[in-house]
């Protein structure tokens, strides 16, 4: 499969508690996106990287996430005392930039949190 | 503001027949990009179709072409021959800048097509 993979799928969580996400993209693709989409709602942009540089952060990501991209490949997403308004479906993205631009980006399955 | 808007939250279509999503932008970049996604209940974002602002002729991707009015700042799908497959949400987005930038996708609330036999 040389699609983009997100793991775990599904996260159940008290809140409070720290939780981790990992997403792995295409892997000739450089560039890295996390969006987060709640229930009736399209995706909100978090924050994105080009190879392991975050170079664009949401005022949604609070001090309470943190993204890496160590080496350029996989990313992991962090929430750290998680709160119920944390519960929503977080989606990675790659796309690789070429000398024409930005190509269309690939989400993955997404992972899904829930806060209780 | 919310810069991409799709005031359809739910369209119903019989199978075979042609459907028109709806969607509005605004920006103030000369130079934009916009994209048509499909998320059936598995969740994933599926990619269609996308039409660049200085692009002249309307994009077309299969049964999928994007009706594309610059003046009125629209850009709906229209889906033809739909198929019970076509039952997911669609949702329209946009990239603003230069082509060679990173920015991110802003995407609208999304529109529920349901497909009929």
């Amino acid at each position: 499969d040389t699609g983009v993979s997100q793991d775990p799928r599904h996260k159940i969580t008290k809140r409070g508690q720290n939780v981790t996400f990992r997403c792995d993209p295409i892997s000739e693709h450089n560039r890295l996106y996390w969006y987060r989409q709640t229930l009736g709602q399209g995706p909100e942009f978090l924050t994105y990287f080009q190879n392991e540089a975050q170079l664009e952060k949401s005022r949604l990501l609070s001090d309470r996430f943190s993204a890496e991209r160590p080496k350029g490949s996989f990313s992991t997403l962090e929430i750290q005392r998680t709160e119920q308004g944390d519960s929503a479906m977080y989606l990675c993205a790659s796309s690789l930039r070429g000398p024409v631009g930005d190509g269309e980006q690939f989400f993955g399955p997404g992972t899904r949190l829930t806060v209780l | 503001a919310q810069k991409i808007t799709q005031t359809q939250p739910g369209m119903f279509v019989q199978e075979k027949e042609a459907v028109t999503l709806d969607c509005t932008y605004d920006t103030s970049d000369q130079s934009y990009g916009l994209f048509w996604y499909k998320q059936p209940s598995s969740g994933e974002m599926i990619f269609l179709i996308y039409q660049g602002s200085y692009d002249e002729q309307n994009a077309t991707e299969g049964r999928y072409s994007l009706n594309f009015q610059k003046a009125r700042k629209s850009a709906n799908l229209v889906i033809s021959a739909s198929q019970l497959g076509d039952s997911a949400m669609y949702f329209c987005a946009m990239r603003e800048g230069l082509v060679n930038s990173g920015y991110a996708l802003n995407f609208g609330k999304g529109t529920s097509l349901l497909v009929t036999p």
